[in-house]
């Protein structure tokens, strides 16, 4: 079965205390990315990577890190959390970047920063 | 940058009755998708529509797009109770982020 799977679905954890959220696919896609959501603001791009070692900042970049060693793996790394991260995280992904085909999402991971 | 916003933000309908939501981006665009969510869970993909299309089907789902006005509709057709979540189109330009509006709640009451 495609999908897009993230780890954990729910996250709850101290300011400053380095975590990371998991995103895994088993569709071969070459375009991964990762979204946070935040009531009215629908959501917004984090990092995305356009093939294996191939990352941008999208949106909202400040306060995260990812890496793209694998063609299935798209970590998304919060070195120093802070409350303001607490949000609905989202890893997506496709097979192309172009806008052309549909975008897979993971279920999402809940972060809550206290 | 938020390039696409819907309208309207909320809606609620009866069931059997039809919705339709909005959505108004800002930049030029290769294609425009509309996703649905259910309750905090991952989207969904609706329906692609490319910029050289001017109206899509699916079902019961019709999406039309209109580039002179830079907006896009989607209209859900004899909605169901299990049409209830939040909406959101997507505007996908090569080379750039994808990028999200805020969405539709949409409510189908019994």
């Amino acid at each position: 079965e495609a999908q897009v799977t993230q780890n954990p679905r729910y996250l709850i954890t101290v300011t400053g205390k380095k975590l990371t959220v998991t995103c895994s696919q088993n569709m071969n896609h070459e375009y991964m990315s990762w979204y946070r959501q935040d009531p009215g603001l629908g959501l917004r791009q984090i990092y995305y990577s356009m093939n294996v070692e191939v990352t941008d900042k999208g949106d909202v970049p400040e306060g995260y890190k990812v890496s793209r060693k694998e063609k299935r793996n798209f970590p998304l790394i919060l070195e120093s959390p802070s409350p303001n991260q607490t949000s609905l995280y989202f890893c997506a992904s496709s097979s192309s970047g172009t806008g052309s085909t549909e975008a897979f999402f993971g279920q999402g991971t809940r972060l809550t920063v206290v | 940058s938020q390039q696409g916003e819907e309208d309207p933000q909320a809606l609620s309908i009866q069931e059997g009755e039809n919705a339709t939501m909005n959505c108004s981006y800002k930049t030029s665009i290769n294609n425009l998708q509309w996703y649905r969510q259910n309750s905090g869970r991952g989207l969904v993909h609706l329906i692609l529509i490319r910029s050289n299309e001017r109206e899509k089907h699916s079902g019961r789902l019709r999406v039309t797009l209109d580039t002179s006005k830079k907006s896009s509709s989607l209209l859900i057709t004899a909605s169901r109770a299990a049409d209830t979540a939040s909406y959101f189109c997507a505007t996908l330009n090569y080379g750039q982020n994808f990028v999200f509006g805020p969405g539709t709640r949409l409510s189908v009451l019994p």
